[in-house]
């Protein structure tokens, strides 16, 4: 099995764009899809990215994912970043055989 | 809409045991892959167990295994989780969620029902 490292914290600026990392310790980022998630105080995740970088319905475009196989990371992209995206973001992927993965959360707070 | 609704949540004693339900409505629940995922109090999503749509396909967080057991009843639109020899790590808000259709995430969410193992 393998695990997603998230750091713990990241801040940022009203405006600015911010990117949350999410590395994976064995096998390639590449081979499963990754999902991210974002869940504010008292509520449940909802998605934000699937499939490395698709956008449900409703997320706004300022959200975006990718993919690097050189550090075998995801990343999160929020750009124009808002007050209202202040929440945990979680990283999530899983190997060929269904075991799922997620990571251990990076809390996002917009100063 | 689509709605999932947990219960069977509450207070056991470490070695006991508990089972969660969730009650589906709002879309064709046999067409869907099912997944419990939990959260201890102030820490992170892990998941814990899949389920096919049909029941034919079973997986397990390594945690769980050989202590928890993952069902459901399509006719009734419920997913269950017999959750035996509980240990206080166990303790945890535990969600109900959809897998999407033929793609792999997770798009709808229950609100989760509060387990907690103590003496």
């Amino acid at each position: 099995n393998f695990v997603l490292t998230q750091p713990h914290s990241v801040s940022e600026s009203p405006g600015k764009t911010v990117t949350i990392s999410c590395t994976r310790s064995s096998g390639s980022i590449a081979s499963d899809y990754v999902q991210w998630y974002q869940q504010r105080p008292g509520s449940a995740p909802t998605t934000v990215i699937y499939e490395d970088n698709k956008r449900p319905s409703g997320v706004p475009g300022r959200f975006s994912g990718s993919i690097d196989s050189s550090s075998n990371s995801a990343s999160l992209i929020i750009s124009g970043v808002k007050t209202d995206d202040e929440a945990d973001y979680y990283c999530h992927s899983y190997d060929g055989s269904d075991h799922w993965v997620f990571g251990g959360g990076t809390r996002l707070t917009v100063l | 809409e689509v709605q999932l609704v947990e219960s069977g949540g509450g207070l056991v004693k470490p070695g006991g045991s508990l089972r969660l339900s969730c009650a589906a409505s709002g879309f064709t629940f046999n067409f869907y892959n099912m997944h419990w995922v939990r959260q201890a109090p102030g820490k992170g999503l892990e998941w814990v167990s899949s389920i096919s749509n049909t029941g034919s396909y079973i997986y397990y967080g390594d945690s769980m295994k050989g202590r928890f057991t993952i069902s459901r009843d399509n006719a009734k639109n419920s997913l269950y989780l017999q959750m035996n020899s509980l240990r206080a790590e166990d303790t945890a808000v535990y969600y109900c969620a959809r897998r999407a259709d033929d793609s792999p995430h997770l798009d709808y969410w229950g609100q989760g029902t509060l387990v907690t193992v103590s003496s």
